[in-house]
């Protein structure tokens, strides 16, 4: 069954480094999302994109955070200058916009 | 979009029935309600959706009243492995963003 793969399953930065998040969604989906979730709290929706640009984000996504899909496989999630805040678990997910999203297993973002 | 309301945590044992319960009041006629489960450390899980009366696939049920304002997901005969995080979700279709709440943690005792 195709799924969605993320890596690195954990990455550890020094607050203040950038990083990069990578996922690569299921290869016949168009629709592509980047969630997080801090220890203990919700699913947290940052950004969605379509036909390689961003069609929706949330405050959360702000100008520390950039997406790219740089190939017809990858999807990216850089977070430029790294803050205590934005340790968390990152879900990358995909669509073919029928009925549901599916999942990666996550990226454990520890900022030291 | 719609605010959804959930039971924080339920108990079961193995072998029962669960229902989880989701009030959604202000939904709207073009809305969906989607059910995900999560385990810890992993990625949400698409279990069901549905737009009015009842679905049912190969994991679950779920009941929605004509009024369309509640929705249960009913889960069979429950084994330990279902102890997990069930969320109801109110919106559109698949390629809108997914607003989770917080949810009901499900623990299934032996």
């Amino acid at each position: 069954e195709p799924e969605v793969t993320q890596t690195p399953s954990h990455q550890v930065t020094q607050m203040g480094q950038e990083v990069i998040l990578r996922c690569v969604p299921i290869s016949n989906h168009l629709y592509f999302y980047w969630y997080r979730q801090i220890l203990g709290q919700k699913v947290e929706f940052l950004v969605s994109f379509y036909n390689n640009e961003i069609s929706e984000k949330s405050e959360i996504f702000d100008d520390q955070f950039s997406v790219e899909r740089p190939d017809g496989s990858n999807f990216t999630l850089k977070i430029r200058s790294t803050k205590l805040e934005d340790s968390a678990m990152y879900f990358c997910a995909s669509t073919e916009g029928v009925v549901e999203q599916f999942f990666g297993p996550g990226t454990r973002l520890t900022v030291l | 979009l719609a605010k959804t309301t959930q039971p924080i945590s339920m108990d079961s044992y193995e072998g029962q029935e669960v229902n989880i319960t989701c009030s959604h009041n202000n939904i709207a006629t073009n809305d969906y309600i989607t059910w995900y489960q999560q385990f810890p450390s992993q990625g949400p899980r698409f279990i069901i959706q549905g737009y009015k009366t009842k679905v049912t696939n190969e994991v679950a049920s779920l009941f929605i009243p004509a009024d369309r304002k509640s929705s249960t997901l009913s889960l069979p005969r429950v084994s330990l492995s279902d102890t997990a995080v069930y969320y109801c979700l109110v919106g559109g279709g698949a390629t809108n963003k997914l607003i989770f709440g917080t949810g009901t943690l499900l623990a299934v005792q032996p």
